[in-house]
């Protein structure tokens, strides 16, 4: 979506850091999310933070949250094979998301 | 529970041939949507119903398509004539009505190609 945009691609060496970017442009969502598409299958909800957070851990999982710059990020510590996928930023209130394009992520040996 | 069912996985058709693409949503969950995801355009929401009632349907393209929901286990997208620009991957996901966060659960997809 046009009010959420991230970058395309990311390559990473398995066992470092992934950190995908993502700016947003609607302040008053209350929470922000982070989707995952593995090939072939739909997206599934990977975290979320809520706006009164700066940042948010979930095992290998840190989300940091900069509401001034309208700047969300995941990072993925020690990055699996299974971690490729497409990474998809989103935004909303009640029932509609506004989605990103998608980060494809290619995990590398 | 299966999670969302969509069918069939895959659809090959001619253009101006009717389309029908098929959704269970999870049993319980009162929200239903239906996404369309290309590479030009990314995921676009096409309509939304709440206890099978269209609440949003902004993000349908043109009257070629409709979308129904007759029960709140089944509904079904059509596409009728379908044209080559229709071809794209169609979700179909779910939510339950509790919740803080909008957590919505997706199907695996129609792949629809329109010759």
């Amino acid at each position: 979506g046009e009010d959420v945009e991230q970058s395309l691609f990311l390559s990473v060496r398995e066992g470092d850091s992934s950190v995908i970017n993502c700016t947003y442009t609607d302040s008053s969502s209350t929470y922000l999310y982070w989707y995952k598409q593995e090939p072939g299958a739909g997206l599934q909800l990977l975290t979320y933070i809520f706006s009164n957070m700066d940042m948010k851990q979930d095992q290998r999982l840190t989300v940091l949250l900069n509401k001034k710059d309208k700047h969300l990020s995941l990072r993925i510590a020690d990055t699996q094979t299974g971690d490729s996928a497409i990474y998809f930023c989103a935004e909303g209130d009640d029932y509609k998301l506004s989605f990103g394009a998608g980060t494809t992520v290619t995990v590398r040996a | 529970d299966a999670g969302v069912i969509q069918s069939p996985r895959h659809e090959v058709t001619e253009m101006g041939q009717e389309v029908t693409l098929r959704c269970k949503p999870i049993s319980g969950h009162n929200s239903l949507f239906w996404y369309r995801q290309t590479m030009m355009r990314g995921l676009e929401l096409l309509i939304y119903f709440n206890n099978n009632v269209p609440i949003d349907d902004s993000g349908m393209p043109e009257d070629r398509f409709s979308a129904k929901m007759p029960n709140a286990s089944f509904s079904t997208l059509k596409i009728q004539p379908s044209e080559p620009r229709d071809s794209a991957v169609y979700f179909c996901a779910s939510t339950p009505e509790s919740g803080f966060y909008n957590e919505q659960f997706f199907g695996p997809g129609t792949r629809l190609t329109v010759l």
